[in-house]
């Protein structure tokens, strides 16, 4: 069974820290990682994908992979409180679905 | 920003009915998806179509589902015979690719179907 695991929290960070979120997974075939920020109720939105060890970054946000360990890893700097959101962690499976976890919600206190 | 388009954005269904939900996927994108998530749970993967067939589905996407591309941008999923436990927000999705290492894949803004 291929699965994503995250923490559900909430995580509560205060305005202008440091939010980091962690994911896990099971398949050590995947190759390819994805974090997706989602409003309540709306659709899944793409923020970043990462399939290389190591630290990938994009404006505030860092991705970061270790395959060795199977996990996979958000850094929001300068948090504000727009990025209250929960964040799903995906993998691309090796017939091509998307395996999710079930989100990490955070909270993002002015 | 090319977007994909999904209607109705709320439609509710008495139990048994049959249902479309409708997708139209960005124009040069050759693969088309089909996800759900039940309210409060993970977001899960029904089926992928490419080529005007599917290509791989999962366990959820039973006999009571189908996917169809009628035209050359439409790309719809019908569930007959509605049941309470079909009650879920459906997203569609489109890709260029379905192997892109980095690129993920652009979803609607989803059909939230209510089973009454």
């Amino acid at each position: 069974q291929k699965e994503v695991e995250q923490n559900s929290g909430p995580l509560s960070v205060p305005e202008g820290a440091i939010a980091s979120l962690n994911c896990t997974y099971s398949d050590r075939g995947s190759q390819s990682f994805f974090w997706y920020r989602q409003y309540s109720g709306k659709s899944p939105e793409l923020i970043m994908s990462i399939y290389s060890n190591g630290d990938k970054e994009d404006g505030r946000f860092t991705a970061q992979l270790n395959k060795a360990s199977q996990y996979v890893s958000l850094l929001i700097r300068d948090s504000q409180p727009s990025d209250s959101a929960t964040y799903l962690c995906a993998l691309r499976s090796s017939n091509y679905q998307l395996i999710w976890g079930a989100g990490t919600k955070l909270i993002i206190k002015p | 920003e090319p977007e994909v388009t999904q209607t109705p954005s709320h439609q509710v269904t008495q139990m048994g009915q049959e249902v479309i939900l409708r997708c139209v996927p960005i124009s040069n994108h050759l693969y088309f998806y089909w996800y759900r998530q039940i309210l409060g749970q993970k977001v899960e993967f029904l089926v992928s179509f490419y080529n005007n067939e599917i290509s791989e589905k999962s366990e959820i996407f039973d006999d009571q589902f189908s996917v169809e591309r009628p035209d050359g941008s439409n790309f719809t999923l019908k569930i007959r015979s509605t049941k309470l436990e079909d009650s879920a927000m459906y997203f569609c999705a489109s890709s260029v690719l379905r192997d892109s290492l980095q690129d993920g894949y652009t979803f609607g803004s989803g059909t939230r179907l209510t089973v009454v």
